[in-house]
């Protein structure tokens, strides 16, 4: 079973920074595979990232994903007010379809 | 437009079970499939099982084998989730998510927070 680990646990900024975030998996993975969710307290995960690196309809530029192999990056270029949220990592080749513990961005 | 609108909050006593329902509109059922996930306060999600809406085979993940039983009546575009045996670690809030095959979670339901607690 594939587990995702993400870091860091919480990423302190202020609108307009950059933010880095990042899921390494137990074993290589396809990057084919890897998603990226923002979610806010009380909603449900939002697709914002699939293949490692494609956005999901109606997500803005400013996200985007890379990475391969072990490990894979989320970006937000220019942290806007509506950013802060929790992001998850998850792997949905097959069952399990594992998801990492999440990194909360929140505001510095 | 897609929508997944789940059954509203429980409130259970260790050991009874529970019954949570995701009625699906804007799409057509039987085309994908539905899973259900869960989130634990403060936690990251965790995957449950899978049912395929056009024949109704499951799946489920091996910790829930023996308590959790996923039906869908095609009739109403509905799924459920029963989960039974309940324990106080079980209190956590219930999705459903589509997804087809080599696809990610693309739709998620708003979300069933069951309690659980004497």
């Amino acid at each position: 079973e594939i587990v995702l680990t993400q870091s860091p646990g919480t990423l302190s900024l202020s609108p307009g920074e950059r933010a880095t975030l990042s899921c390494r998996a137990s074993q290589s993975v396809s990057s084919s595979y890897l998603a990226w969710y923002q979610q806010k307290p009380g909603q449900a995960p939002r697709l914002l990232i699939y293949g490692a690196s494609s956005r999901a309809t109606g997500i803005p530029d400013r996200f985007s994903g890379s990475g391969s192999g072990t490990d894979f990056t989320l970006t937000i270029s220019r942290l806007e007010p509506e950013d802060f949220a929790v992001y998850f990592c998850q792997y949905y080749s097959s069952s399990p379809f594992t998801f990492g513990p999440g990194t909360k961005v929140d505001i510095k | 437009q897609v929508q997944l609108v789940q059954s509203g909050a429980e409130v259970k006593k260790p050991g009874a079970s529970v019954k949570v329902s995701c009625e699906a509109s804007g799409y057509t059922f039987t085309k994908y499939h539905m899973h259900w996930v869960r989130q634990a306060p403060g936690q990251g999600p965790e995957w449950m099982g899978i049912i395929n809406p056009s024949g109704g085979s499951t799946s489920y993940a091996q910790k829930f084998q023996g308590r959790v039983t996923m039906t869908r009546d095609t009739s109403t575009s509905t799924v459920y989730l029963e989960l039974s045996s309940l324990r106080s670690e079980d209190t956590a809030v219930y999705y459903c998510a589509r997804k087809r095959i080599a696809e990610p979670f693309d739709y998620w339901g708003q979300g069933t927070l069951v309690t659980v607690s004497s």
